[in-house]
């Protein structure tokens, strides 16, 4: 079975400094990791996935995460907050391609100090 | 496209009511799930479709819940004899498998219930 860690529920950060949100996953097989966001009364919505192939992907809105096999991490990184960041933030796994049920993180939620 | 669509989107009930909530998803999805969401937790798999068929339940999913997609479309989600623990954000999602899809869900903004 796989589960998804992501320490930290609340991270607070400064307009214009690095967001970091940490996921860290348990998978018995190569896993597919996703990064959702969810604004305030708006649905979850993919910020980036990690597949195969290049281990930094990027997403929408200026963040990147890095698939690190060997620290079974895919943390979420933005070099710049900016005020409209603000949301929370779920790490999934989901164990294949053909499936998409996805397995998700207890969440993080981000607010940005002005 | 209009995005997965969610009804009602807030639901008050009391404890042994039955609820009903209602999915209709982007419109060339073949695949629709469903997920539960409580406070301070992350999205939970209840059960899923592809077409009408429906693949894969939760254990979460008792037997006072039921799900259906009778023509491939729009799904219901039916919780009979509600208790004050089925309170919680009850999520949709579509997906389309036969595109090229590369395993993005497509979430509705959710039915929140409360059970009194």
């Amino acid at each position: 079975a796989q589960s998804v860690t992501q320490l930290g529920s609340h991270v607070s950060v400064s307009e214009g400094a690095l967001v970091l949100l940490r996921c860290n996953y348990s998978s018995s097989v190569p896993p597919y990791l996703f990064w959702y966001v969810q604004y305030p009364n708006q649905g979850l919505q993919l910020l980036l996935k990690y597949t195969t192939g290049a281990t930094l992907v990027k997403g929408i809105n200026g963040f990147e995460a890095e698939f690190k096999k060997s620290e079974t991490s895919f943390h979420l990184t933005k070099p710049s907050a900016h005020m409209s960041d603000a949301a929370e933030y779920f790490c999934a796994v989901s164990l294949n391609f053909g499936n998409e049920k996805l397995t998700f993180g207890t969440g993080t939620r981000l607010t940005i100090i002005p | 496209d209009t995005g997965v669509s969610q009804n009602p989107r807030h639901k008050i009930t009391k404890r042994g009511q039955n609820v009903t909530f209602r999915c209709d998803p982007i419109s060339e999805h073949n695949r629709l799930y469903w997920y539960r969401q409580t406070l301070g937790q992350g999205p939970e798999f209840l059960t899923y479709f592809q077409n009408e068929a429906q693949l894969e339940k939760s254990r979460l999913l008792s037997d006072r819940f039921s799900a259906e997609r009778p023509k491939g479309s729009f799904s219901t989600l039916e919780i009979q004899r509600t208790e004050q623990g089925d309170s919680a954000m009850y999520l949709c999602a579509s997906s389309d498998r036969t595109s090229g899809n590369t395993g993005e869900l497509f979430f509705g903004e959710g039915s929140r219930l409360t059970v009194l």
